[in-house]
């Protein structure tokens, strides 16, 4: 089955950016969609087709493609923004959705 | 505003199926698709399937390919889930959420989330 791949685990300090990165084969087909989660609380969407962010979402979250791989990029990470981070776009057969493993960001 | 109101958590013992609804309000109910997503202890997040609220049709991830249906109530605006053949496997949070994209436009992404129900599976 169709996957997107994410590193399992990204560390920075205060104030550094952080790039959160998605591969998958199909990416240059579909858009790619960016959420937020912190433990027990339901996912928040950060970025949405490709690079947009919805209101509310912080500048610092940047979002961007090329080729087979998707990044999410936070400028001056802060110690609010340590949390789980997940891809999302559609799979080969261009009707179904898929998540990507995920990414536990460590800020400190 | 919007709302998804999902019911309460459940415990089955394998084998079983379980039905998890969602009451949505403070939109048009048969303009957006909904999600469904599902996420066990510890782990990531999966998403299971999607309905058009506004035809009944449904789409499925290959694995739940006959174990889970979608259905949908327009009259009380309200979605379910239900998931056959219970394992503990299927022990997670389960969440119904709403596109973004009104219209039933393809390829959106789930914006507005229910509180999440939490099912254990479990003898």
């Amino acid at each position: 089955s169709y996957e997107l791949t994410q590193p399992p685990s990204v560390s920075v300090s205060p104030g550094q950016t952080a790039r959160i990165t998605c591969s998958g084969d199909v990416l240059p087909n579909y858009y790619v969609h960016w959420y937020q989660q912190k433990p027990g609380q339901a996912p928040v969407l950060v970025i949405y087709e490709d690079s947009k962010r919805p209101s509310g979402i912080p500048e610092r979250f940047f979002g961007s493609t090329s080729g087979t791989m998707a990044t999410l990029t936070i400028s001056g990470a802060q110690v609010e923004d340590e949390s789980d981070y997940f891809c999302f776009s559609i799979d080969s057969s261009g009707n179904l959705c898929v998540f990507g493993g995920g990414t536990k960001l460590t800020v400190l | 505003q919007v709302q998804l109101v999902q019911s309460g958590a459940e415990v089955k013992e394998p084998g079983a199926s379980v039905n998890v609804s969602c009451k949505a309000s403070g939109y048009t109910f048969t303009d957006y698709y909904l999600h469904w997503v599902r996420q066990a202890p510890g782990q990531g997040l999966e998403w299971m399937g999607r309905i058009n609220p506004h035809s009944g049709d449904t789409s499925f991830a290959q694995k739940f390919q006959g174990r889970v249906t979608l259905t949908r109530d327009t009259s009380i605006t309200t979605a379910y889930m239900d998931l056959t053949r219970l394992t503990s496997d299927d022990s997670a949070v389960y969440y119904c959420a709403r596109d973004n994209k009104g219209g039933l436009r393809a390829y959106g992404a789930p914006f507005y989330w229910g509180q999440g129900s939490l099912i254990t599976v479990s003898s």
